[in-house]
């Protein structure tokens, strides 16, 4: 059964600063993994997606990794804003489309 | 562009009482569609899947019930609600196969009292 660890569960960061956010899975026969960001009381919204032959994809100040064999992706935040305060999580998809397993997420507060 | 719309909003129900939400797709045929709820301090769970009209898949027994009636039309139900079933419920679709791509709804606060 795959699981999703999202490492740290809330972050702090004051404004600027560029910053890690971690998930692993244990079970490295993934198809892709996915990256999105929850505002409070709203859906997800879809940041990145990484396909199981890649290792990362790139989108603004936004860059997702990925290594399988470790069960591990991060997403990494350049010159972090207020804007980017929000729960971030992660998603992996294996055994098939349907099978889709997220982290509880991390919790981000930019500080102006 | 393709959007998903989910209603209603919010919701206040007591328990026993009769469920139906509803979730469409637009400007896209034949999509992957997902009913999930997210209690809060969790995960998102993984309730209904559907690969077209009428196949319905569960992920987990339960209180509640889906159905596609319509190739973009996804629809949960319960015939008596519980206290425990009151959550976020969010709709999703896939962009393909292949991409396994999911964007989701804004999604449905349900309390149960």
């Amino acid at each position: 059964k795959q699981e999703v660890t999202q490492i740290p569960a809330a972050l702090s960061v004051p404004e600027g600063e560029n910053l890690v956010l971690n998930c692993s899975f244990t079970d490295s026969a993934i198809y892709n993994l996915q990256w999105f960001r929850q505002d409070p009381g709203k859906g997800l919204t879809s940041l990145l997606l990484i396909q199981s032959s890649q290792r990362e994809q790139t989108s603004g100040r936004l860059n997702a990794s990925l290594d399988k064999s470790s069960g591990r992706s991060t997403l990494y935040i350049a010159a972090s804003q207020p804007g980017d305060s929000a729960t971030y999580l992660c998603a992996v998809y294996s055994g098939g489309y349907q099978k889709v397993t997220f982290g509880i997420g991390t919790k981000l507060q930019v500080i102006p | 562009s393709q959007t998903i719309h989910q209603w209603p909003a919010t919701l206040v129900q007591p328990v026993g009482s009769p469920l139906s939400l509803e979730c469409t797709v637009e400007g896209t045929s034949n999509p992957n569609l997902y009913w999930y709820r997210q209690a809060a301090g969790r995960g998102l769970q993984l309730l209904f899947y559907s690969v077209g009209i009428g196949q319905i898949s569960s992920e987990v027994p339960q209180n509640l019930s889906a159905s596609r009636p319509q190739d973009r039309q996804f629809i949960l139900s319960s015939k008596k609600l519980l206290l425990s079933d009151s959550g976020f419920y969010l709709c999703a679709w896939i962009r393909s196969a292949r991409y396994n791509e999911q964007f989701f709804g804004p999604g449905t606060r349900l309390t149960v009292l």
